[in-house]
């Protein structure tokens, strides 16, 4: 069974660029998450998928990220225009439906942004 | 708020010795769930261990294990007989409701 991917593994853009991350999630997982760490700091939540629906996206810096899920498949985070202070590693995780809380979130090796 | 600490930025130990990192949380909550996740250096972070709150028993993983002491909002992974493949970057991890609070992380080194 594949596990989480995303793509690109880095990136590295200039400030007032555009940049999209995508997660593809291990097939059949309802649940899809995103994270990010910016260097030295914690890994902090941005947002929650069930299926194509944002359930809680109280993590999200600012309107300029935007994620989405169409079809309840693979996941996209867009940032426009990034600034500098977006540098850091964006994870995404993905977690089976009709199993309780405790179960596991699986992760993707994480995109690393750079921007200059 | 939740927030999850993690004191020792950097941990070394021997092969084959036992080591200790610290996790304290803070939650007003009484039903929680705790983890620790391990990164190996360039790949991904996988799940160590497991904790719920209402259970008095420590979660145990063959070498691993945790002291879970819910008064003092504390939440130690211990790792035995250390082996090299063990090196990683070693996050504590808090949950509530669906999403993950994480401390900053501890980087433990296994020395040969």
């Amino acid at each position: 069974e594949a596990g989480v991917t995303q793509f690109p593994s880095h990136s590295v853009i200039e400030k007032g660029q555009t940049v999209t991350l995508r997660c593809d999630p291990i097939s059949g997982h309802d649940n899809l998450y995103w994270y990010r760490r910016v260097m030295g700091k914690e890994i902090k939540f941005l947002l929650h998928f069930v299926k194509e629906s944002k359930q809680d996206e109280s993590g999200m810096p600012n309107n300029r990220f935007l994620a989405e899920r169409t079809g309840g498949t693979y996941s996209t985070l867009k940032v426009q225009p990034a600034e500098l202070e977006d540098s850091g590693v964006y994870f995404c995780a993905s977690r089976g439906s009709g199993t309780p809380r405790t179960n596991e979130q699986f992760f993707g090796p994480g995109t690393r942004l750079t921007v200059l | 708020a939740q927030t999850v600490t993690q004191s020792q930025p950097e941990m070394s130990v021997q092969e084959a010795e036992t080591v200790t990192l610290s996790c304290t949380y803070d939650t007003s909550e009484s039903d929680y769930y705790l983890f620790w996740y391990k990164q190996p250096p360039s790949r991904q972070m996988i799940l160590v261990i497991r904790q719920e709150a209402y259970k008095q028993q420590n979660a145990t993983e063959n070498r691993f294990s945790v002291n879970f002491q819910k008064a003092a909002k504390s939440f130690s992974l211990k790792i035995s007989d250390s082996q090299l493949g063990d090196a990683a970057m070693y996050f504590c991890a808090y949950k509530l409701t669906e999403k993950l609070v994480f401390g900053k992380g501890t980087k433990l080194t296994v020395n040969p």
